[in-house]
């Protein structure tokens, strides 16, 4: 069936460098993309989301970029700190609010 | 801290018997879902609920599961005779109708014995 999926499993950066997070979704007719990050023993935590009538959008040291063409979507971290390290989730949805289609993930490791 | 709670936060049971959890929504919110992850993997969709009315339930939700949101506030998902597949972490998230974000609670770790 038709999921998002993840590229790498495992990113390691060394603590100031900025990371890259990858995703591919198999869904044309999605509409809505969504990053989440998701610390051991606790639910996932919203981090930025993208309408696919836009190709980037920019939060707090946070960017997501969307590329259609390919369906792929990227998270990226700018000056990746310890506090980063956790598990990102790509998800997406494509009937205006309902449910969201999650990635495996990506575990992102910062070493100090 | 006004999040989406659940309840209990961990949960051991035998085989085979029933267990019932509990999600309160953020309060404004009219949408609430409920997700399952394992271990290593992303939650995936089981049913969720504009108001009191049940929307959509997911395959993965056999005849064993129950969800119910009686008032539009909070809600339970209950499990009949619990099996060892069973064994994971529930998770329950809120929105406003219309693609708003889906903000998650922290989860039910269910473990079966």
């Amino acid at each position: 069936g038709e999921s998002v999926g993840l590229h790498l499993p495992t990113l390691s950066v060394q603590e100031g460098d900025n990371s890259i997070i990858n995703c591919a979704y198999s869904n044309s007719a999605s509409d809505y993309f969504i990053w989440y990050k998701q610390e051991s023993g606790k639910g996932p935590q919203f981090i930025i989301d993208i309408r696919s009538n836009m190709d980037k959008r920019q939060g707090q040291r946070v960017t997501v970029l969307l590329n259609k063409t390919v369906k792929h979507l990227s998270l990226q971290i700018a000056a990746t700190q310890p506090g980063d390290s956790a598990v990102y989730f790509c998800a997406e949805n494509y009937n205006q609010g309902g449910k969201l289609i999650f990635g495996q993930g990506t575990e992102l490791s910062v070493k100090p | 801290d006004t999040g989406v709670s659940q309840d209990p936060r961990h949960k051991i049971t035998k085989r085979g018997q029933n267990v019932t959890f509990r999600c309160d929504p953020i309060s404004e919110h009219n949408r609430l879902y409920w997700y399952r992850q394992t271990l290593g993997q992303g939650p995936e969709f089981l049913t969720y609920f504009q108001n009191e009315a049940q929307l959509e339930k997911s395959r993965l939700l056999s005849d064993r599961f129950s969800a119910e949101r009686p008032k539009g506030s909070f809600s339970t998902l209950e499990i009949q005779r619990t099996e060892q597949g069973d064994s994971a972490m529930y998770l329950c998230a809120s929105s406003l109708a219309l693609a708003g974000t889906q903000h998650f609670g922290d989860g039910t770790r269910l473990s079966i014995l």
